[in-house]
């Protein structure tokens, strides 16, 4: 079983719909989640990170369910440059360096 | 913001060369990173250095060595290129032990023939 793992997509959504996606994480003993955004070509930037409370950033909400072991992403009133693979990062507990796992990315279209 | 710079963006070898690629990073980040990206297996950690002249490797260290020699340059070296190799590789930095943020340079794309 792969550390992090994610629906590669693409989800195809239309502009203005709410879009959600889950990212399932293996290690219990996991500390601190994010969301990245990679957009085509270019390297991955920091979103937002995941708190235990949920989070929101303007249209982005994100949520931890420890009990389950997994994040989510909702992006509401989709728009057109949201079209970008988000990729979950978590951070596990190790010696030197804390090792952040990247899962796959899921891929997300947003369409007129 | 932190800048991570990744000399070449592009580059094409031949299988055997030995294969340079330099990043750095200019906000004195204790932490460094080595990844590569492939279409379905996503970003996978190659090696990291948390200290000048410290490494540890990563999840697929094989067939690649690094150097940190200063806090702000971390060289990712391919002793003898192979077509497996073909790849992007992403460097990142990160601040100290209390930093989650990766910041990552623009990539390099690799192509062994």
């Amino acid at each position: 079983r792969k550390e992090v793992e994610q629906d590669p997509g693409p989800f195809n959504v239309p502009e203005g719909a709410t879009v959600a996606f889950n990212c399932t994480y293996s290690n219990s003993a996991s500390q601190s989640f994010f969301w990245y955004r990679q957009d085509c070509r270019k390297e991955p930037k920091l979103l937002m990170s995941v708190y235990s409370s949920g989070n929101e950033d303007g249209r982005f909400t994100a949520q931890l369910n420890r009990a389950s072991q997994y994040i989510s992403l909702l992006i509401r009133d989709s728009k057109l440059s949201d079209s970008a693979t988000y990729l979950c990062v978590v951070r596990g507990v190790k010696a030197a360096g804390n090792k952040l796992t990247f899962g796959g990315g899921t891929r997300v279209l947003v369409k007129p | 913001d932190v800048k991570v710079t990744q000399s070449s963006r592009y580059l094409v070898k031949r299988t055997g060369e030995k294969v340079f690629l330099e990043c750095v990073q200019d906000m004195d980040h204790e932490n460094m990173f080595w990844y590569r990206q492939d279409p379905g297996l996503g970003l996978r950690l190659i090696y990291f250095s948390y200290d000048v002249k410290m490494k540890e490797k990563g999840d697929i260290p094989e067939g690649y060595s690094v150097s940190r020699e200063k806090k702000e340059r971390f060289s990712l070296i391919l002793e003898s290129a192979s077509t497996n190799q073909t790849s992007m590789y992403l460097c990142a930095s990160r601040g100290g032990s209390g930093a989650n943020v990766l910041t990552f340079g623009a990539g390099s794309r690799l192509t062994v023939l």
